[in-house]
């Protein structure tokens, strides 16, 4: 089934540890954003990719890093992890800049 | 700055009919969707409006006025699996999506 692969699903961390969480999408699409969703708040972009091998900020990006090597993975790394980094995060695509949004199952996010 | 406002928390009876209102101040305007989100799970695509009226999709509708900021969502003959977060979106003047907390709307039998 065609869409968007999230992994891992669930994650806790201690604080300062690396973490990468994997994002892979098989529909062709140009655009990758990376949001976390926090209770109360809207979806906050943190990266996002218009095309495969260029990446940008978002409203959030301190602390994240992205890269893009090809057109269907965009992982999103923590460096070195905080508690205020504990959310969920979801990893979207769209076809183009104006297109709809599909997006994958999420990834929860506990930094301890 | 910019702001998408909408309720926090809706009830409403199966089988009734329920408006979710959303009003925003952007820089710019290219399109406005609402998404559905279950809880635990991802944000689903329900409509898009970029030119001023009424969408209708089946049981939802989407209605846009561009000169008032406002959009609403309509949902019919609730049933008990629309129980949900409605979220309102608007692209900006740089194709940037900017969100909306999200409406909680909880259905009673």
């Amino acid at each position: 089934i065609a869409g968007i692969t999230q992994a891992p699903t669930s994650q806790i961390l201690a604080a300062g540890r690396r973490m990468t969480l994997r994002c892979t999408q098989d529909m062709r699409h140009n655009a990758m954003y990376w949001y976390r969703q926090d209770l109360g708040l809207g979806l906050r972009l943190i990266h996002y990719s218009n095309t495969a091998g260029t990446t940008g900020k978002g409203e959030v990006p301190d602390g994240y890093s992205v890269s893009r090597a090809n057109t269907d993975d965009f992982p999103l790394t923590l460096a070195s992890a905080v508690p205020s980094q504990t959310s969920v995060y979801f990893c979207a695509s769209s076809d183009s800049t104006h297109g709809e949004l599909f997006f994958g199952e999420g990834s929860r996010l506990t930094v301890l | 700055g910019q702001n998408i406002d909408q309720p926090t928390e809706m009830t409403a009876t199966e089988g009734a009919i329920v408006q979710i209102n959303c009003t925003y101040q952007t820089s710019g305007f290219n399109g406005l969707f609402w998404y559905q989100q279950h809880a635990g799970e991802a944000p689903t695509f329900l409509s898009y409006n970029v030119l001023d009226g009424l969408e209708e999709k089946g049981r939802f509708s989407s209605f846009l006025s561009r000169s008032k900021g406002y959009s609403y969502l309509l949902l019919k003959e609730l049933q008990m699996k629309d129980s949900a977060s409605y979220l309102c979106a608007v692209r900006d003047s740089n194709y940037q999506l900017i969100w909306g907390a999200g409406t909680k709307l909880i259905i009673k039998p």
